[in-house]
């Protein structure tokens, strides 16, 4: 498996700033993404952190509010852009690992988000 | 995005039972299933997984068990303890691409 960490574990924040979100993995992976999750809800794809080039991002998320970096294979963040409380919500990094001859996905411990 | 559901099903056991969590999934072409359990605060942890070519699967005080036929997937864990009270999401995926998600059930352990 990999051991991914994410920073920060959980912010405050204003209305109308910005938070980045940090993923790193312990190994080179080649598929990283970020989710959100609303209180009681599951889990929603914003997008996908493609190395190298820009994100993929999922219907309804915006590269404007949700900027996605991805320097190398084991980093990557997450801007929140000009927050608004309905933005208050958990966001998860996760991975995809080959293990056992298949792919399978691991996830961060998750950034909870407070906006104000 | 990719997001199934709106609010979690509950499910209540004593401590000792077993638990049965269920899950229906969408894609019958879904060749790969995972068993998650989501702590309070916490980001899922993987538990279990099974490949279409299986129809049960063990580990410790776990099983998975598929049913391809009508598209469900089941979570058994055995003499539920209270560190098991969690949310439990399935997934399915075809080669490794497009993991979706259940809805959850949230299981609460009772001494």
């Amino acid at each position: 498996s990999a051991v991914i960490s994410q920073k920060p574990s959980r912010d405050i924040c204003q209305r109308g700033t910005s938070l980045t979100i940090q993923c790193q993995v312990d190994s080179q992976v080649t598929m990283m993404f970020w989710y959100r999750q609303q209180p009681g809800q599951s889990l929603t794809l914003i997008a996908t952190a493609n190395q190298g080039s820009e994100a993929t991002y999922e219907s309804g998320f915006v590269i404007d509010k949700f900027p996605i970096s991805r320097p190398n294979l084991t980093f990557s963040t997450l801007t929140v852009s000009n927050m608004s409380p309905e933005d208050s919500s958990i966001y998860l990094c996760s991975v995809v690992v080959y293990r056992r001859s298949t792919d399978t996905q691991y996830f961060g411990p998750g950034t909870r988000l407070t906006v104000l | 995005g990719e997001s199934v559901g709106l609010h979690l099903p509950t499910l209540s056991v004593q401590e000792g039972d077993n638990s049965i969590i269920n899950c229906a999934y969408s894609n019958s072409a879904s060749d790969y299933f995972i068993w998650y359990k989501q702590e309070s605060g916490k980001g899922p942890q993987f538990i279990i997984d099974i490949r279409s070519n299986m129809d049960k699967r063990q580990g410790q005080r776990v099983t998975v068990l598929l049913n391809k036929t009508v598209k469900h997937l089941s979570l058994q864990i055995a003499a539920t303890q209270p560190g098991d009270s969690a949310v439990y999401f399935c997934a399915e995926t075809y080669y490794g691409q497009n993991f979706v998600f259940g809805p959850g059930t949230r299981l609460s352990v009772l001494p």
